[in-house]
C-alpha cells in the first residue's frame, strides 16, 4: 500500500514556543491530506484538512491560529503548533487518499 | 455528522478464540476501513472495505452497505493481537476524511 512518513515522532518543548511537523505521501501525490488529534485512550478527531495551493479547512472549534497548516506541495503537509501550552501535549497524526485512507505513524507532543 | 459506533467497547479473550467486532454508521459511505492501533500509536490498515468480504490470514471483514454496518472477525486470536481497533467511514459528499468510531479495545491473554 502507500505510505505516509511523518516526523519527528516525538517531540518534547518548552512552553510558549513552537512545534512543527511534517506529514510526506511518499509514493503518490495527495491534493489533499489530513491533521488528526488523540488523547490518551480516546479516539482519532479530525481537526482539519490540508489544501495543496489553498487555505486549509478547519474543523469546529478547532483554532486556525493556533495550528497553522501549509500545503505547499502534492506530497508534503505541515502542521505547526504555535505558542505551545502543556494542553496542546497530545498525539497528532496526519493522512492521505490513495483510494484508501493512509496515515502516518504519528508525534507525540509533550510541551513542559 | 455522520456517526459512527464500536461495539464492544472492551474485549477481553484467551489466546486461540474467536472474535466479533462491529462498526454501525448512520449514512451511505463510499470509504470503510478497519485500523489496528498498535501500543505505539501506528495505525495499521487491515481492510478497506466499502462493501462486500474480505480475507487476510486470521482476519477478515464483512460490510452490508444497504444495513450500514461492518464486522471484523479475529480467528484463532494471539497475544499481539491485542490493541485497539478502529472503524473509520468517509461518506459521499464529504471531501474523503475519515471520521472514526470510539474503538474497541481488545486484550488476549495467553
Amino acid at each position: 500500500g502507500a505510505v505516509v512518513s511523518q516526523h519527528p515522532s516525538r517531540v518534547i518543548c518548552k512552553s510558549g514556543t513552537s512545534v512543527k511537523i511534517e506529514c510526506r505521501s511518499l509514493d503518490f501525490q495527495a491534493t489533499t491530506m489530513f491533521w488528526y488529534r488523540q488523547f490518551p485512550k480516546q479516539s482519532l478527531m479530525l481537526m482539519a484538512t490540508s489544501n495543496e495551493g489553498s487555505k486549509a479547512t478547519y474543523e469546529q472549534g478547532v483554532e486556525k491560529d493556533k495550528f497553522l497548516i501549509n500545503h505547499a506541495s502534492l506530497t508534503l503537509s505541515t502542521l505547526t503548533v504555535t505558542s505551545a501550552h502543556p494542553e496542546d501535549s497530545s498525539f497528532y497524526i496526519c493522512s492521505a487518499v490513495d483510494l484508501a485512507a493512509f496515515f502516518g505513524q504519528g508525534t507525540r507532543l509533550t510541551v513542559v | 455528522g455522520i456517526q459512527v459506533e464500536q461495539s464492544p467497547p472492551d474485549l477481553i479473550l484467551q489466546e486461540g478464540a474467536n472474535s466479533t467486532l462491529r462498526c454501525n454508521f448512520s449514512d451511505s459511505v463510499n470509504n470503510l476501513q478497519w485500523f489496528h492501533q498498535n501500543p505505539w500509536g501506528q495505525l495499521i490498515n487491515l481492510f478497506y472495505i466499502p462493501s462486500g468480504t474480505k480475507q487476510n490470514g486470521r482476519l477478515s471483514a464483512t460490510t452490508v452497505a444497504t444495513e450500514r454496518y461492518s464486522l471484523l472477525y479475529i480467528s484463532s486470536s494471539q497475544t499481539t493481537d491485542s490493541g485497539v481497533y478502529f472503524c473509520a467511514v468517509a461518506w459521499h459528499d464529504n471531501n474523503n476524511d475519515m471520521r472514526f468510531g470510539a474503538g474497541t479495545r481488545l486484550t488476549v491473554k495467553p
